[in-house]
């Protein structure tokens, strides 16, 4: 099946640093997402990638989709106590007009200040 | 605007006993997918819904079922608790395609079911 490789699975950074997540896949898809996870919440997104190659920033978010639709990056600016959390890649394909998402296994960040 | 609403928040079960977990969303939203995430890991489809009546599997459905009857509405049974069924589960729904993109998945904010 699908699988997306998602790294580092934990990071422990200061306040202000900034911060690099990557997630790859065997398979290729229509729509590149991440999202973040509190604890006790579900998902919420953060950035949506459409096009191979695109870039988008959210605020002190930036996400690339990469150039084979295998793979994108997360990064984190100027990172705030708020940033803590769980952050997921997903891989979405479009199946009978529904939107089949694969996750990766998330990378868990936790800021000291 | 409640978005996606999932009850209970936590649940115990004992081995062999049944539940439906409840999903309701009020976007009126076509969409609808339920969803496990154990512990460490990434969430994976149990089954999806493309509109009232319709239902279809995802990546992990056994153990599971679920019913469609109206828009609103997507409830999730375990018929037979087995303890790999110990998990959080997430509900989700969203809208059709709008000029070409698909749209984002809301997540409700899970029930937390323990099956001793």
């Amino acid at each position: 099946g699908q699988q997306l490789n998602q790294s580092p699975q934990s990071m422990f950074i200061q306040e202000g640093e900034d911060v690099s997540m990557n997630c790859t896949s065997s398979s290729i898809f229509n729509t590149w997402l991440w999202y973040k996870q509190d604890p006790g919440e579900g998902p919420v997104l953060l950035i949506a990638l459409y096009k191979a190659g695109e870039l988008t920033s959210n605020g002190r978010l930036t996400a690339q989709f990469g150039i084979t639709r295998k793979d994108s990056f997360l990064n984190i600016s100027a990172s705030i106590p708020s940033d803590v959390g769980i952050y997921f890649c997903a891989g979405q394909d479009n199946i009978q007009g529904a939107q089949k998402l694969v996750f990766g296994q998330g990378t868990r960040l936790t800021i000291n200040p | 605007n409640a978005g996606v609403t999932q009850t209970p928040k936590f649940r115990i079960l004992k081995i062999g006993q049944s539940m439906t977990l409840q999903c309701t969303q009020d976007m009126n939203h076509n969409y609808m997918y339920w969803y496990r995430q154990d512990p460490g890991m990434g969430l994976k489809l149990i089954y999806y819904s493309v509109g009232a009546g319709i239902t279809d599997k995802g990546e992990v459905p056994n153990g599971y079922n679920v019913s469609r009857s109206t828009t609103e509405d997507f409830p999730l049974r375990l018929e037979l608790a087995a303890p790999s069924q110990t998990s959080v589960y997430f509900c989700a729904s969203s809208q059709a395609l709008i000029q070409g993109r698909d749209q984002p998945q809301h997540f409700g904010d899970g029930t937390r079911l323990s099956i001793l």
